[in-house]
């Protein structure tokens, strides 16, 4: 199982750009999460999908979109880029509701100029 | 609403040396609670969880115990080595609830 895979790794945007961060996991977990991570300020929860075609907002959910048409791929959409979304993307999935069968991808850094 | 504070970094430490992070979490009612390492370009993993107080998680030398008395779950080792450099978050959630709320994350630099 090569289990949470996300592109690209790494991703520099002019602001006003768009642009679609990937995720995918191969376990056929049913849950799965983006979040963002920016220094002093840990994880914090974008959106999250308890199954194909159900999302819902997190923490922090202004400025981006999410879809889930299929149990492997939740893809987060950036419409217009700000400075403020220069962060690193981490990409989780779960069996399950408990919070500690997370799964988490390698991460996406995110520049916006 | 819940929070979670953990010692600001970054700890460097020589090898064989004792780590302690602190990590203290404002909630109500009884949150589980965890420790998270993120090595150098990969994600995050869970290390070690308590379900309830008193509760001591373990994993790979690393300990944890649940004290409700003083909201607190500091994560501690022994002895550390070089390949425990990484970044060290605590984090906590309820009994099947998929949130969860993590602290700022502690970069630890354990020189040879």
């Amino acid at each position: 199982n090569a289990g949470v895979t996300q592109t690209p790794k790494f991703q520099v945007l002019k602001t006003g750009q768009s642009m679609t961060l990937q995720c995918a996991q191969d376990m056929n977990h049913e849950y799965m999460s983006w979040y963002r991570q920016d220094p002093g300020m840990g994880l914090r929860l974008i959106h999250y999908s308890v199954g194909a075609g159900i999302t819902d907002q997190g923490e922090v959910p202004n400025g981006y979109n999410v879809s889930r048409s299929t149990t492997e791929d939740f893809p987060l959409r950036l419409l217009s880029a700000a400075p403020s979304q220069t962060s690193v993307y981490f990409c989780a999935s779960s069996p399950g509701l408990a919070a500690y069968e997370q799964y988490f991808g390698p991460g996406t850094r995110l520049t916006v100029t | 609403g819940n929070s979670v504070t953990q010692m600001e970094g970054p700890v460097t430490l020589s090898e064989e040396a004792f780590l302690t992070i602190n990590c203290t979490y404002t909630a109500t009612g009884y949150p589980s609670l965890f420790w998270y390492v993120q090595y150098p370009g990969e994600g995050l993993q869970l290390l070690l969880k308590a379900t309830k107080a008193d509760d001591k998680g373990s994993n790979k030398g690393f300990e944890a115990t649940y004290r409700k008395e003083t909201t607190s779950f500091h994560l501690e080792k022994g002895s550390v080595q070089v390949s425990d450099s990484a970044v060290y978050f605590c984090a906590l959630a309820y009994f099947n609830d998929y949130k969860l709320s993590f602290g700022a994350g502690t970069t630890v630099t354990v020189r040879a």
